[in-house]
């Protein structure tokens, strides 16, 4: 039962082009959102996050896109980086599930120079 | 200066033993998790912790046994492990829900029981 899917296993850009990774979601309870970005032999650190009430949102050069009628969102990173090199894990969650996050299985993002 | 710490990174054990994971956080927070990531990648919840008490039990086995001494330390005891425990064991803390503060992941333990 895979209420978070992330359908790209990996993706390869070119350093200064523009990255997108893609989330699809299935539980209509969920109202926030998460991007975790994770290195080999360390834990997923937190992103960027989007709560159900907006459609974007903005940090630096990491932007969330929620599409909810598709059950969609993204993560757009501009311009990538080698050092963006990392498994991306799309998170959801909703209120009263006691802080329960659901991933995706990651995407692995190589950004080559 | 590590936020939240396992111990030991890496495990290596034989099927029927049992053993023990630690996990400390010192950024004051309420709430602790362990989540298991296994060869198929997925990050799964197991339990949860709040101020040292139960809010999440997933469907594990009862061989696995959370306890928390205090609101810090979350540790991990596994009883007789099997082959199909093998995976990366991560903790993780959050402060109280206020704005949806994220949660803060440790490193992982990797056990491996052969």
């Amino acid at each position: 039962d895979q209420q978070v899917k992330q359908n790209s296993p990996s993706l390869s850009v070119q350093e200064g082009r523009i990255s997108i990774l893609n989330c699809d979601y299935t539980n209509s309870m969920f109202d926030y959102f998460l991007w975790y970005k994770k290195y080999p032999a360390e834990g997923p650190t937190f992103l960027i996050s989007i709560s159900s009430i907006k459609d974007k949102n903005e940090d630096g050069r990491f932007t969330v896109f929620l599409n909810k009628s598709a059950k969609h969102l993204s993560l757009h990173i501009v311009p990538s980086q080698p050092g963006d090199s990392a498994v991306y894990f799309c998170a959801a969650r909703w209120t009263g599930s006691n802080y329960k996050l659901t991933f995706g299985k990651g995407t692995l993002l190589t950004v080559n120079p | 200066d590590t936020a939240v710490s396992q111990t030991p990174k890496y495990l290596v054990t034989q099927m029927g033993n049992d053993k023990s994971i630690k996990c400390e956080q010192n950024l004051g927070h309420d709430t602790m998790y362990w989540y298991k990531q296994d060869s198929k990648k997925f990050l799964k919840i197991m339990f949860s912790y709040n101020n040292k008490e139960l809010i999440i039990n997933e469907t594990v086995p009862n061989r696995f046994s959370p306890k928390s001494p205090d609101k810090a330390h979350l540790n991990l005891h596994i009883n007789s492990l099997e082959l199909g425990d093998s995976a990366v064991y991560f903790c993780a803390s959050s402060p109280p829900e206020e704005g949806n503060s994220p949660l803060h992941f440790g490193n992982g333990t990797r056990l491996t029981v052969t």
